[in-house]
C-alpha cells in the first residue's frame, strides 16, 4: 500500500477563517478521495479528487466551500472555507493504488472550529 | 434506511475469547466488502476486503460473507488488548463511492 501523509495533522481555526489540507502520497496512484469524519460518526465521502480537472463532489457538498484541487498524482489539497463550528471533523484523504478497489487513509487532520 | 448497518456495541470480550463484529448492507449489487480498524484518535487502517461468499481467513482475523443475506461479518480469533478499537465496515456498490458504517467499539479485556 502506498505511504499517505497529510498536513496539517490538527489545526484550530476561527470562525470565517479558511483552511488548507495537504495530502501527499509516496507513489502515483490512480485514484484520491477526501472523507469527513464527524465526531461520533462514519466516513463521508466529500468529493473524488480528479487529477487535472474538477473534483467530483457528493451530494450536499459543493466546491465553493470545499475546493481541491489535484495538480499530479501523488498531491491533492482540500480547502475547508468560510468555516463554522458545524466544521469541526477529522478530515482524511484516501487512496486507491493500481487496480485494486481498496481503499487506503491518510492520517487525518484534526480540525476544530471556535 | 442506512446503506451500511453495524451494532455500535460497545462489544466487550475477555482476552483470548473470539469476538463477533456483523455487518449488513442495503445494496444488492454490492460486490466488494472491507473491513478496517480505527484506534481513537487515528485514522482507518484496512484489515481484510472480501468478495466472495463464504469465509477468508487472515492469521487471527476471519470475515465471511453471505451475498443472499447481504451479511458481512468479521470474526477476531485469540482476542488481544490491542485488539481494542473501533471496526468499520465498508461496502463498495460500485464505482468509487464507499458506503462506512458507523462502527462497533470493540474492548478485550484483559
Amino acid at each position: 500500500s502506498a505511504v499517505i501523509s497529510q498536513k496539517p495533522s490538527r489545526d484550530i481555526c476561527q470562525r470565517g477563517t479558511s483552511l488548507t489540507i495537504q495530502c501527499q502520497v509516496d507513489s502515483q496512484v490512480t485514484m484520491m478521495f477526501w472523507y469527513r469524519q464527524q465526531p461520533g460518526q462514519s466516513l463521508t465521502l466529500i468529493a473524488t479528487a480528479n487529477q487535472g480537472s474538477e473534483a467530483t463532489y457528493e451530494s450536499g457538498f459543493v466546491i465553493d466551500k470545499f475546493p481541491i484541487s489535484r495538480p499530479n498524482l501523488t498531491f491533492s489539497t482540500l480547502t475547508v472555507s468560510n468555516m463554522s463550528p458545524e466544521d469541526s471533523s477529522i478530515y482524511l484523504c484516501s487512496v486507491k493504488t493500481g487496480g485494486t478497489d481498496t481503499q487506503y487513509f491518510g492520517p487525518g487532520t484534526r480540525l476544530t472550529v471556535l | 434506511q442506512k446503506e451500511v448497518e453495524q451494532n455500535s456495541g460497545p462489544l466487550s470480550v475477555p482476552e483470548g475469547a473470539i469476538a463477533s463484529l456483523n455487518c449488513t448492507y442495503s445494496d444488492r449489487v454490492s460486490q466488494s466488502f472491507f473491513w478496517y480498524r480505527q484506534y481513537s484518535g487515528k485514522s482507518p487502517e484496512l484489515i481484510m476486503s472480501i468478495y466472495s461468499n463464504g469465509d477468508k481467513e487472515d492469521g487471527r482475523f476471519t470475515a465471511q460473507l453471505n451475498k443472499a443475506s447481504q451479511y458481512v461479518s468479521l470474526l477476531i480469533r485469540d482476542s488481544q488488548p490491542s485488539d481494542s478499537a473501533t471496526y468499520l465496515c465498508a461496502v463498495n456498490p460500485q464505482g468509487n463511492q464507499f458506503y462506512f458504517g458507523t462502527g462497533t467499539s470493540l474492548t478485550v479485556i484483559p
